[in-house]
C-alpha cells in the first residue's frame, strides 16, 4: 500500500508562475490537510478538507487554493508564487476514529 | 488559538534517557500527539494521549496532565537512530492539529 504520495519531490519555480502540488492517498481517509514547514516555525496548516467536496482555511491560507473532487486527491495550487512561499510542503490524511495523521514524503519548493 | 512550547534542542548520550517537555495553552483540547521526524523525511506517529497519565510503548513513553497543560515524551536507552526532531501537537475540538516548533534531539556516542 502506497499510503500518501506527493509530486513533485522538489521544484524550483520563478516568482509569478503558478504551480500545483499533487497529493494522493489510498487509505480512504475522509480528512486531508496541507501544511508548510519552515525552520523554527514548525508545521503550519494551510488548508484542509474534512470530506470530498468540502474545504476549509487553516492558519496560513493566503496565496494558496485547494480542491477536493474525490476522496483520494487533494491538490494545492499556488496561483502566483512569491519567494516567501519557499518551504517544504506536506500533505496528510487522518483516520476518522483515531485522528492520527499520516504524512506524505513532502515537496520541497523554492521560489526565486 | 493554540500556543505550544517545547525546547529547541537537546543532546544526550547513547544509552541514556531524555525527556522532552511540551506545554500548551489551547482554546479546545481533544488529545495530544507526539511525532518523530528524521531530517528530510515526513513526520511519523509516536504516541497519542487523551487522558491524564503515562502511556508506554517500548523505549518511548508519553505523559499528559490536562489540568497543567503539560506533556512529556520520554526516550529511554537512546540509540543513534533516535537522533531526530520530535513534534508535540495538540488536537483541537474541531480535530485540527496544531504543532509546536519541534525539539531536535542529538544522540552522541
Amino acid at each position: 500500500t502506497a499510503g500518501i504520495t506527493q509530486a513533485p519531490t522538489s521544484q524550483i519555480l520563478a516568482a509569478g508562475r503558478s504551480m500545483t502540488l499533487r497529493c494522493t492517498q489510498d487509505m480512504r481517509h475522509n480528512a486531508m490537510y496541507w501544511y508548510r514547514q519552515d525552520l523554527g516555525l514548525g508545521l503550519r496548516l494551510i488548508h484542509y478538507s474534512n470530506t470530498a467536496g468540502t474545504t476549509g482555511k487553516g492558519e496560513v491560507p493566503d496565496g494558496y487554493s485547494v480542491s477536493r473532487a474525490n476522496t483520494d486527491d487533494f491538490p494545492l495550487t499556488l496561483a502566483s508564487a512569491v519567494p516567501s512561499q519557499t518551504s517544504v510542503y506536506f500533505c496528510a490524511s487522518s483516520d476518522s476514529e483515531t485522528h492520527e495523521q499520516f504524512f506524505g514524503p513532502g515537496t520541497r519548493l523554492t521560489v526565486l | 488559538g493554540q500556543n505550544i512550547d517545547q525546547p529547541t534542542e537537546m543532546t544526550a548520550t547513547e544509552g541514556a534517557i531524555v525527556q522532552i517537555n511540551c506545554t500548551y495553552q489551547t482554546s479546545g483540547f481533544n488529545g495530544l500527539f507526539w511525532y518523530q521526524q528524521h531530517a528530510g523525511e515526513a513526520p511519523t506517529f509516536l504516541s497519542y494521549n487523551v487522558l491524564d497519565g503515562l502511556e508506554e510503548k517500548g523505549r518511548f513513553s508519553s505523559f499528559l496532565s490536562r489540568s497543567k497543560g503539560y506533556s512529556y515524551l520520554l526516550l529511554k536507552e537512546l540509540q543513534m537512530k533516535d537522533s531526530a526532531s520530535y513534534l508535540c501537537a495538540v488536537l483541537s475540538n474541531d480535530y485540527k492539529l496544531s504543532f509546536g516548533a519541534g525539539t531536535t534531539v542529538t544522540v552522541r556516542a
